[in-house]
């Protein structure tokens, strides 16, 4: 099984700050299989970007993901009030699994 | 737009079944794979399963022994069903739609069920 870590285990910023997520995967992972969720309190998670870097229809430009090999990262390039959320990675390889999540904060 | 829509017992006792469906509105079963995940505090997002357009099965290895995923095509739906449950299941449930080639992940989720099992 894949184990995906990532850090910070918390994020907190101001509106318009730049916020870097981290996700790392214990072997190799294929990019087409690396996904990034986003979590609010009481939603189920939502698709933000699949396949390492493609943004999921609706999702602002302001998201993006980039990575290879074992190093992934969600990038949210200027932070808004509604960004305060749960993130989650995952890969679908073998059987599919999650990081535990990075919980941004907005101050 | 499509949607996913779920249901079951939320309330068990240890050694019960968990039993949850979850049905597709203005789609189809068809070319896609289907999914059940659960989240809890302790474990996180754990996949337990799913199943494709067929019926053919793939379960999570520390699940295999208690746990079935099926379909009802006539009805869009498809179906959890996990056995001997204990304190350690309690949990959200999720049904999600999974998008498969050459891109694999999870793009459409249902509302959730919290599946508490106590004594």
């Amino acid at each position: 099984e894949t184990v995906l870590t990532q850090s910070p285990g918390t994020l907190s910023l101001s509106p318009g700050e730049r916020a870097t997520l981290s996700c790392r995967a214990s072997q190799s992972v294929n990019s087409n299989y690396l996904g990034w969720y986003q979590q609010k309190p009481g939603q189920a998670p939502r698709l933000l970007i699949y396949g390492a870097s493609s943004r999921a229809s609706g999702i602002p430009d302001r998201f993006s993901g980039s990575g290879s090999g074992t190093d992934f990262s969600l990038t949210i390039s200027r932070l808004e009030p509604e960004d305060s959320a749960v993130y989650f990675c995952q890969q679908y390889g073998g059987s599919p699994t999650f990081g535990q999540g990075t919980k941004v904060e907005i101050k | 737009q499509v949607q996913l829509q779920q249901w079951g017992a939320g309330l068990l006792k240890p050694s019960e079944t968990l039993s949850l469906t979850c049905a597709i509105y203005n789609g189809s079963l068809s070319g896609h794979y289907w999914s059940w995940i659960r989240q809890s505090p302790g474990k996180g997002l754990e996949w337990m399963g799913d199943v494709n357009h067929s019926g053919v099965t793939t379960y999570h290895p520390s699940l295999i022994s208690r746990v079935t995923i099926s379909l009802d095509t006539s009805k869009s739906q498809f179906s959890l069903k996990l056995t001997s449950v204990t304190v350690a299941d309690t949990g959200l449930y999720y049904c999600a739609r999974v998008k498969n080639g050459p891109f694999w992940y999870f793009d459409l989720w249902g509302r959730g069920t919290l599946a508490t099992v106590s004594s």
